[in-house]
């Protein structure tokens, strides 16, 4: 079975620091995963993939991840946090179908 | 590319009226779409999943005879809210891939309102 852990429902940065959202995951196989980020009344944005090729992944809009199997985990970084990046993001592993982590909203401060 | 549109983007209706969404890929054939509903501050819930030709797979406690989905085309899928009540207003996203479990490119959603 899969699931999906944000483990943090909000993330407060200032603008120009580094961003961390994590996110854990479980999955009986190799999953793929994936980051979505997803601005107020918006549709979602896909930001990244990762399907087994390479563990770090770049996306767009700066943003990568890193796919660690011992930890089980993909947490999404930037290095430097913009106003625009100010958003709901979601982790989320697929099998058959999505599932969604609950969300992290980041807020970067001016 | 891939790109998802839907339409309306809101809609306000009366209680006991019918809404039709639209979702349509416009620069991609969909084999597979999806219908999710989202409630404020909340993740997303898959609805079903449409397979083009197919009848569409609807989760569970999602009554289907509802919220009908036809997927009449490799491009377009519709959502219709039949007799639709106040409980039914949501925010609602389509999404299409290639496949079951390919990457899922999502549409802007749709804002239901029901008086």
């Amino acid at each position: 079975a899969q699931s999906v852990t944000q483990l943090d429902s909000h993330v407060s940065v200032s603008e120009g620091t580094p961003v961390l959202l994590r996110c854990n995951y479980s999955s009986s196989y190799s999953p793929s995963l994936f980051w979505y980020v997803q601005h107020p009344n918006k549709g979602l944005q896909l930001l990244l993939k990762y399907t087994s090729a390479a563990t770090l992944v770049k996306g767009i809009n700066g943003f990568e991840a890193e796919f660690k199997k011992s930890e089980t985990s993909f947490h999404l970084t930037k290095p430097s946090a913009h106003m625009s990046d100010a958003a709901e993001y979601f982790c989320v592993v697929s099998g058959s179908k999505f599932y969604f982590g609950s969300g992290t909203k980041l807020n970067v401060k001016p | 590319g891939a790109v998802v549109s839907q339409h309306p983007s809101w809609v306000i209706c009366k209680s006991g009226t019918s809404v039709k969404i639209e979702c349509r890929s416009l620069d991609f054939q969909a084999t597979t779409m999806f219908w999710y509903r989202q409630f404020p501050k909340q993740s997303l819930m898959l609805m079903a999943t449409s397979n083009e030709g197919s009848k569409a797979t609807y989760e569970q406690g999602v009554e289907k005879d509802k919220f009908l989905i036809n997927h009449a085309s490799l491009t377009l899928s519709t959502l219709t809210v039949t007799s639709a009540h106040p409980e039914d207003s949501s925010f609602y996203i389509c999404s299409a891939s290639s496949g079951s479990g390919d990457t899922q490119y999502f549409g802007p959603g749709t804002r239901l309102t029901v008086l």
